[in-house]
């Protein structure tokens, strides 16, 4: 079935470690997007990639690292530079601007930082 | 600059009760979109509906039903009948795009949590 997969599911660090969320879609979606969801809180964009090798930032990307040397894989890596890294995150994609559509997303990872 | 309001955080009803979700926005584009989005317990966001701001036709879709009013700036959401599956946090979003693009804004409400009991 197409979708996007996250992993892992739970993920728990200490604090001043990097750590890496994997997002992989199967959907042929040349967009791809990472959020991040505090409790309460509606999402904020962290970044985003329209096409393989491309990325942008969001409007909270410090902190945070991306990359996109393959359609499918948008890894985003919580840096130790992040102050406040326990959230969740949210990975999405969709088809290439200019087209009437929605994005998909995938089930989130929950982030403890301890 | 482009806002979302979504007033209620919490709603709790009995199932087969009838609950309308709030939802009030500012921007000052002339052309926008606005979206709700369902995230159930799993975490993943279901897309529902987006509708532009050209179409003030309400619209319905089983038991989910939208109420577009630019006049109060509001796109409510109504749930009748509601039952236990219909128990998530939504979310109403607005962009000026109808597509999803990072270049285009995309703002969020912060979400009314729905609990229907049995």
């Amino acid at each position: 079935d197409g979708g996007i997969t996250q992993s892992p599911k739970y993920l728990f660090r200490k604090e001043g470690q990097n750590v890496t969320l994997s997002c992989e879609q199967n959907l042929n979606h040349d967009a791809m997007y990472w959020y991040r969801q505090d409790p309460g809180q509606g999402l904020r964009l962290i970044y985003y990639s329209q096409i393989v090798n491309d990325f942008q930032k969001g409007d909270i990307a410090e902190g945070y690292s991306v990359s996109r040397e393959k359609k499918e894989s948008f890894p985003l890596t919580v840096t130790s530079a992040q102050k406040n890294p326990t959230a969740f995150y949210l990975c999405a994609s969709s088809i290439e601007e200019g087209r009437n559509t929605e994005a998909f997303f995938g089930q989130g990872t929950r982030l403890t930082v301890v | 600059a482009q806002k979302v309001t979504q007033a209620q955080t919490e709603i709790s009803v009995v199932e087969k009760e009838d609950v309308t979700l709030d939802c009030v926005y500012e921007t000052r584009d002339t052309t926008y979109y606005l979206f709700w989005y369902k995230q159930p317990p799993s975490g993943e966001l279901v897309f529902l509906i987006r509708r532009n701001s050209f179409d003030e036709q309400n619209e319905i879709s089983g038991r989910y039903s939208w109420n577009f009013q630019k006049s109060t700036s509001s796109f409510n959401f109504t749930i009748t009948a509601s039952q236990v599956v219909d128990s998530a946090v939504y979310f109403c979003a607005l962009s000026d795009s109808p597509h999803w693009g990072g270049s285009e804004k995309l703002v969020f409400g912060k979400g009314t949590k729905l609990t229907v009991n049995p």
